[in-house]
C-alpha cells in the first residue's frame, strides 16, 4: 500500500538525550514536511524538504535537525537543545494535497 | 497577518443535520490550493477535500463540499447529514502556487450530538 509510515508511535526521551523520529514514504513525492502539534493546538512547521539533500527551516526549527539523503526518507532528530519536546509529531509528503503519517507522541521522562 | 483563519473553536451539530465550518484565507498569489483535513482523537490527519484557485465549480467529495467564495477569500467546509463519526478536529489549509509550504488554521472542534 502507498503511504507514509512514521515510527515509533510512542517515544520516551530522557533529559539531555537526542532522539530520532522516522518518516518513510512510498508515494514518490518530492516534498516532505515535519509538523509539531501541542494539545489543543494547530500544526506548526518544523522543517520541510522539496528535494533530496535540501531542506528549509520552518517556524520552530530550533532544537531540531533533519536529513534528506533519500527521496523516501526524512528523519527528524529532536536534540537536547529542544527544551520542551513533549508533543505530537506529524510527518507528511505532498504532490498536491499533503498525506500524513500516523504521528509519533514524544514524552520527556 | 494570518494566512488561514478559523474563527470557530468549537461547533455542535445534531446528527443528520448539515454543518458549515468557516475558513478565510489571505494571499496575494493568484494560484493557490485550499484543503480541509479531519483529525479524529487518534491523531491522524485525514485529507477530505481540495479546491484550486482556478477551479470554476465548488469541490464536492461525498458528504463534504467546499463553499469557495474567491472575492471574499473564504473556503467554508459543508458537511451534510452529520454522523457521530464526524466528531473530530477540522483544519483548513492553504498552499500557494509559488511555494511549497502548507499553512494551517487553528482548527475547529466539531461534536455531533445524537
Amino acid at each position: 500500500d502507498g503511504g507514509i509510515t512514521q515510527s515509533p508511535k510512542y517515544l520516551f526521551r530522557k533529559e539531555g538525550q537526542n532522539v530520532t523520529l522516522s518518516c518513510e514514504q512510498n508515494l514518490n513525492h518530492d516534498a516532505m514536511y515535519w509538523y509539531r502539534q501541542d494539545p489543543g493546538q494547530g500544526l506548526r512547521l518544523i522543517y520541510y524538504s522539496q528535494i533530496v539533500n535540501d531542506f528549509q527551516k520552518g517556524d520552530i526549527a530550533e532544537g531540531y535537525s533533519v536529513s534528506r539523503e533519500k527521496k523516501e526518507s526524512f528523519p527528524l532528530t529532536v536534540t537536547s537543545a529542544q527544551k520542551n519536546p513533549t508533543a505530537f509529531y506529524l510527518c507528511a509528503s505532498a504532490y498536491t494535497e499533503a498525506f500524513f503519517g500516523q504521528g509519533t507522541r514524544l514524552t520527556v521522562v | 497577518a494570518q494566512k488561514i483563519t478559523q474563527t470557530q473553536p468549537g461547533m455542535f451539530v445534531q446528527e443528520k443535520e448539515a454543518v458549515t465550518l468557516d475558513c478565510t484565507y489571505d494571499t496575494s498569489d493568484p494560484s493557490y490550493g485550499l484543503f480541509w483535513y479531519k483529525q479524529p482523537s487518534s491523531g491522524e490527519m485525514i485529507f477530505l477535500i481540495y479546491q484550486g484557485s482556478y477551479d470554476q465549480q465548488n469541490a464536492t467529495e461525498g458528504r463534504y463540499s467546499l463553499n469557495f467564495q474567491k472575492a471574499r477569500k473564504s473556503a467554508n467546509l459543508v458537511i451534510s447529514a452529520s454522523q457521530l463519526g464526524d466528531s473530530a478536529m477540522y483544519f483548513c489549509a492553504m498552499r500557494e502556487g509559488t511555494g511549497n509550504q502548507f499553512y494551517f488554521g487553528t482548527g475547529t472542534s466539531l461534536t455531533v450530538i445524537p
